[in-house]
């Protein structure tokens, strides 16, 4: 299963926009690319889901690029209320296994 | 909404006991999981679930065991609980990826369960 790296902490400023990158290196063919978000005292809860190339919904946009070994989260002008931790998961064809590394903190000041 | 429910949000237990942490979901799919969370550590799974009466172990299932007898039910039993494992217990379940194309579907999660075992 592929392993994803992220970075362990972020500091953002409301209105401002904010993209978390996440490096899955040895992302297999058939695997997609979910992100999850958990604020403090509660589950994770689905975000956004991608494949290839730019996926869209109102909460986020998802960038993977051609060689797929990387992906983007972009969160358009943050506000305090998206304090939380990102997961970032690449997940396993027919498994139905999910693997959930640490996350990337983010913190939004006034 | 999907709707997956635990037990307890909180639990203190002493060492030794034998602990039941259930989780319930509403929407009949095929898995469920459940992970633990420690700081620093992120969400790591224990086991999971493809069908009733069926199990897998997942990364850490030392120490744990599960049952699954219905559909929407799946518990994780701690034997004999010892203080290592003190921690934030998440329940979760997602249709199967087999129905829809193959890749690993959405999972949905439950408030989680704090265990503190002295």
């Amino acid at each position: 299963l592929a392993k994803t790296t992220q970075p362990i902490s972020m500091d953002s400023y409301e209105g401002q926009e904010v993209n978390i990158t996440c490096s899955h290196n040895n992302i297999a063919t058939n695997d997609y690319i979910t992100w999850y978000q958990q604020f403090p005292s509660q589950g994770p809860r689905f975000i956004i889901q991608g494949y290839k190339t730019k996926v869209t919904n109102e909460v986020a946009s998802l960038f993977i690029p051609a060689d797929r070994k990387s992906s983007t989260l972009s969160l358009p002008r943050v506000s305090l209320s998206d304090t939380a931790v990102y997961y970032c998961l690449v997940g396993a064809y027919n498994t139905d296994k999910l693997i959930f590394g640490t996350g990337t903190r983010l913190q939004v000041f006034p | 909404d999907v709707k997956v429910t635990q037990s307890s949000r909180y639990l203190v237990k002493r060492t030794g006991e034998k602990v039941f942490l259930e989780c319930v979901q509403d929407m009949d799919h095929e898995n469920m999981f459940w992970y633990r969370q420690d700081p620093g550590l992120g969400l790591r799974l224990i086991y999971f679930s493809y069908d009733v009466k069926m199990k897998e172990k997942g990364d850490i299932p030392e120490g744990y065991s599960v049952s699954r007898e219905k559909k929407e039910r799946f518990s994780l039993i701690l034997e004999s609980a010892s203080t290592n494992q003190t921690s934030m217990y998440l329940c979760a379940s997602s249709p199967s990826g087999l129905t829809s194309g193959g890749h690993t579907d959405t999972q949905y999660f439950g408030p989680g369960t704090r265990l503190t075992v002295l």
